[in-house]
């Protein structure tokens, strides 16, 4: 029920190319889904996050799409770069699990490579 | 210096060894957080402070002991440690005193080795 499953596990796309990441939970109680990227020798940062009033979020090139009912929110890239190559991870975490603190449940992560 | 600092980046140590990884964060934030990041595996938390008070321990083994002796600061000691736990080891902090849910800013983690 703490799970969150995530896929592809690698995606590669063009230049230009849309890369989509989905992610799927069983808790409903979650109420924040956060994406986070990560590059080779960093750690995770913070790309964007939803929460589950709304069914979509866009920021810049970055846009979560969330499906209540399905349990299932994705990442989508519009006019992917190069420098976007990274690894993505999709999480999800319960307000008030922890006293003043957080318990996210993360994905196995989806590495991108956006070729040129 | 701002955001999530984390000492040393690399560690090398043998099985018998006793050492230290300091995570510091320049951002006002009241939780902090230890996870395990290995290969092919989701990231696995560890350990969460809040106000300095331990709030959660994720069922870790006894031979990684934390330590918060303020806000800023967070120790992983690490004892008598197996090869299994060669890993990338993440530090994160939050505000979530008032508002859940807040952002959690991350370190760019040490990387152990056990030998």
């Amino acid at each position: 029920q703490q799970q969150v499953k995530q896929s592809p596990q690698s995606l590669i796309v063009q230049k230009g190319g849309i890369p989509i990441i989905n992610c799927a939970y069983e808790n409903t109680a979650f109420d924040y889904f956060p994406w986070y990227q990560q590059f080779p020798g960093k750690g995770p940062a913070l790309l964007i996050a939803i929460r589950p009033d709304v069914s979509e979020k866009k920021e810049g090139r970055f846009t979560i799409s969330f499906n209540k009912s399905a349990k299932q929110f994705s990442l989508h890239i519009m006019d992917s770069q190069p420098g976007d190559s990274a690894t993505y991870f999709c999480a999800a975490s319960r307000g008030g699990e922890i006293q003043g603190a957080q318990k996210l449940v993360f994905g196995q992560g989806t590495r991108l490579t956006i070729n040129p | 210096e701002t955001g999530v600092t984390q000492t040393p980046r690399h560690l090398v140590m043998g099985m018998t060894n006793k050492k230290s990884l300091k995570c510091e964060q320049h951002l006002g934030h009241n939780a902090m957080y230890w996870y395990k990041q290995s290969a092919k595996k989701p990231l696995e938390l560890m350990f969460v402070y809040s106000l300095e008070e331990r709030v959660e321990n994720n069922s870790v083994p006894s031979r990684f002991s934390p330590e918060c002796p303020n806000s800023s600061h967070l120790f992983l000691h690490l004892h008598t440690l197996q090869p299994e736990d060669s890993a990338l080891y993440l530090c994160a902090s939050s505000q979530d005193v008032v508002f859940p849910n807040q952002p959690q800013h991350f370190g760019d983690g040490t990387r152990l080795s056990i030998l």
